[in-house]
């Protein structure tokens, strides 16, 4: 069965520094994977996706992400955390050809430290 | 933002009530999705529609049904609630046109249920 991995359920950063969100999957066919964001008490908000296209994606508020076949990765990255970017962020993996149900990761909660 | 609006927002019931929750979208997509979140376990399906009168279940569909007789609304209903039923319930949405057709989904904001 595919899976997702969301390594390291929290994690802490201070205001500035590089942001690291590890996202690994399984799976036989490259799949098409997300990155969602939610912040307290709304719900998940989409900040990119990977669908073949390109391996680098640039999403919304200064985030990326690479897809990495040879080790099934799509770590999301950002340069320079923020306050405000503290926040859930969960992986999603679309199997090829099926769409019609997401595998998602537990979550990975992002804490910025002034 | 995608069209979705989630009522209601907070609803806390007693055990053995029947709920339901109700999902509407204004963007005409055809699927629609049913979620639970809990701590620790992340987002789980409950259900979920591939057009009006077709739905599928999810990982989590025991005690629950759902039904879709226009394409905008989405119901959730719990027959006889339990405990283990609180939880925050979201709704979704894509304009995937087919199995095949890999959109994201889109999210409404929640219902926080709880059940006493």
């Amino acid at each position: 069965a595919q899976s997702v991995t969301q390594l390291g359920s929290h994690v802490s950063v201070s205001e500035g520094a590089l942001v690291l969100l590890r996202c690994n999957y399984s799976s036989s066919v490259p799949p098409y994977l997300f990155w969602y964001v939610q912040y307290p008490n709304q719900g998940l908000q989409l900040l990119l996706k990977y669908t073949s296209a390109a391996t680098l994606v640039k999403g919304i508020n200064g985030f990326e992400a690479e897809f990495k076949k040879s080790e099934t990765s799509f770590h999301l990255t950002k340069p320079s955390a923020h306050m405000s970017d503290a926040a859930e962020y969960f992986c999603a993996v679309s199997p090829a050809g099926n769409n019609r149900k997401l595998i998602w990761g537990l979550g990975t909660s992002l804490a910025v430290n002034p | 933002d995608a069209g979705i609006t989630q009522s209601p927002r907070h609803k806390v019931t007693e055990t053995g009530t029947p709920v339901t929750l109700r999902c509407h979208q204004t963007e005409n997509h055809r699927y629609m999705y049913w979620y639970r979140q809990d701590p620790g376990h992340g987002l789980r399906l409950i259900h979920y529609s591939y057009g009006v009168k077709d739905t599928d279940k999810g990982e989590v569909s025991d005690g629950y049904s759902v039904s879709r007789s226009k394409t905008e609304d989405f119901l959730l209903t719990l027959e006889s609630a339990t405990s283990s039923q609180t939880s925050v319930y979201f709704c979704a949405i894509s304009e995937a046109q087919g199995p095949g057709d890999n959109q994201p989904q889109h999210f409404g904001d929640g219902t926080r249920l709880s059940i006493l």
